[in-house]
């Protein structure tokens, strides 16, 4: 199985600072790479694909980049709507598809 | 748009069976360009991907590892849903479970809470 490794595992930001989160796969995943977020109590939102899509309806101070192994989320603009644990997730080639273990993104 | 909505029980005894149904609206589980996913939450393990179902021409399952001998995922065409059987259920299964589709998972379930215990 793809392992998948999220850094850091938590952070603490203010609202208006850019944040960024990495992801890294055990092997590269070829942009088959969804990054999410999640509120409590919640589903997962998927906020973008293919590495670096924007999802229909996500604001656009989100932004996803990297290829082959390493791929970032950042966050420009951190709104108060944004605290939340965000998940990357690969689905490269066949199953299994694998989640990184989340980064809280909480209020300093 | 596209909503699935779960049902189940949120209590299993253990050894036995785990059963929960995600009905599809705006969409078809009969699709040939979706796939139709499994997933659970726990503290201890995460978001971890169960299986899927998708039609093809024919109907395609991929299951984890880790459940595969305890899993069954099936379409019912008729009440375009599909379900999630897990037996031989232990503590270790409670969880958050959630259906959701696609590859880059872009719609899901609300979750059931299902909670192992005797």
């Amino acid at each position: 199985d793809i392992q998948m490794t999220q850094s850091p595992s938590s952070l603490s930001a203010s609202v208006g600072d850019r944040v960024t989160i990495t992801c890294r796969s055990s092997q590269g995943v070829s942009n088959s790479l969804a990054w999410y977020q999640q509120k409590p109590g919640k589903a997962p939102k998927l906020l973008l694909y293919s590495a670096s899509r924007l999802e229909s309806g996500v604001p656009s101070r989100f932004s996803g980049s990297g290829s082959g192994t390493d791929y970032t989320l950042t966050i420009n603009s951190l709104q108060a709507e944004d605290f939340a644990t965000y998940y990357c997730q690969q689905y490269y080639a066949t199953p299994p598809w694998t989640f990184g273990q989340g980064t809280k993104v909480d209020i300093k | 748009q596209v909503q699935l909505q779960q049902s189940g029980p949120g209590l299993v005894k253990p050894s036995q069976t785990l059963s929960v149904t995600c009905a599809i609206s705006g969409d078809s589980v009969s699709s040939n360009s979706a796939a139709w996913n499994w997933i659970r939450q726990s503290p201890s393990r995460g978001l971890e991907w169960l299986g899927r179902t998708y039609y093809r021409s024919k109907w395609y399952n991929d299951y984890a590892v880790s459940v595969k001998s305890r899993i069954t995922i099936k379409p019912d065409t008729s009440k375009n849903q599909f379900s999630l059987q897990l037996n031989s259920v232990t503590p270790e299964d409670t969880a958050v479970y959630y259906c959701a589709r696609g590859w880059g998972m872009d719609v899901w379930g609300q979750g059931t809470t299902v909670t192992v215990s005797s």
